[in-house]
């Protein structure tokens, strides 16, 4: 059971470039989550999913954008990677039963647009 | 709409020292409060929540943290914190969809030997 799992782990763009992070969860969760930290913001909801099939914006989601391709995966891409974005991004899911209220998140992914 | 003010962006503190760390939050409708905890290069992991009964809850690692709706606050605190403590502490909020979490800040713990 690996959990919330994301790739990659480091990225380095130029401005302009494209990209997708990629981000999976073993644990038969419905609900997905993207967010980005920056220092003294804590985390910022991207986009969410939740349900297959379904995706909501969050508080920042302009220059993004999110496919929820299965239950398992969601995705997060940057068309056109600004200086701005230079985060670190997280994936979370939702729990299920007693948990349902609670998130589990990935181990993030670290990128620096030049 | 629902915010999170978390006052302290720092917490130094010595070992087997007491401390307490600060979240304020504003809504309009009943929340749902958490505390999560990063450590240095990791995602985060939920150290405690209060959803609805006793104001008093206690989570991993000996900490514990007290809703009070009179004053919208659901501070975090540990009684003699360790060496091992020193993260990063976010508190959040939601809803009762849980469709969307709102976090604050973060308070970065310093324990010093």
């Amino acid at each position: 059971n690996a959990g919330v799992t994301q790739t990659p782990k480091f990225q380095v763009l130029k401005t302009g470039q494209s990209m997708t992070l990629q981000c999976a969860q073993d644990m038969n969760h419905n609900s997905m989550y993207w967010y980005r930290q920056d220092p003294g913001m804590g985390l910022r909801l991207i986009y969410y999913s939740a349900s297959e099939g379904t995706t909501d914006k969050g508080e920042v989601p302009n220059g993004y954008n999110v496919s929820r391709l299965n239950k398992r995966e969601f995705s997060l891409r940057l068309e056109s990677a600004a200086p701005s974005q230079t985060s670190v991004y997280f994936c979370a899911s939702r729990g299920r039963g007693p948990s349902y209220n609670e998130q589990f998140f990935g181990p993030g992914t670290r990128l620096t647009v030049l | 709409a629902q915010s999170v003010t978390q006052l302290d962006s720092q917490v130094p503190v010595f070992e087997e020292a007491p401390v307490e760390l600060r979240c304020n939050y504003s809504s309009s409708v009943s929340v749902y409060l958490f505390w999560y905890v990063q450590y240095p290069n990791q995602g985060l992991q939920l150290l405690l929540k209060y959803l609805s009964g006793s104001t008093l809850v206690k989570g991993i690692n000996g900490f514990e943290a007290e809703f009070n709706k009179s004053q919208t606050s659901f501070h975090l605190r540990k009684p003699s914190v360790h060496i091992s403590d020193t993260a990063e502490y976010f508190c959040a909020v939601s809803g009762s969809l849980f469709n969307k979490f709102y976090f604050g800040s973060g308070t970065k713990l310093n324990v010093k030997p």
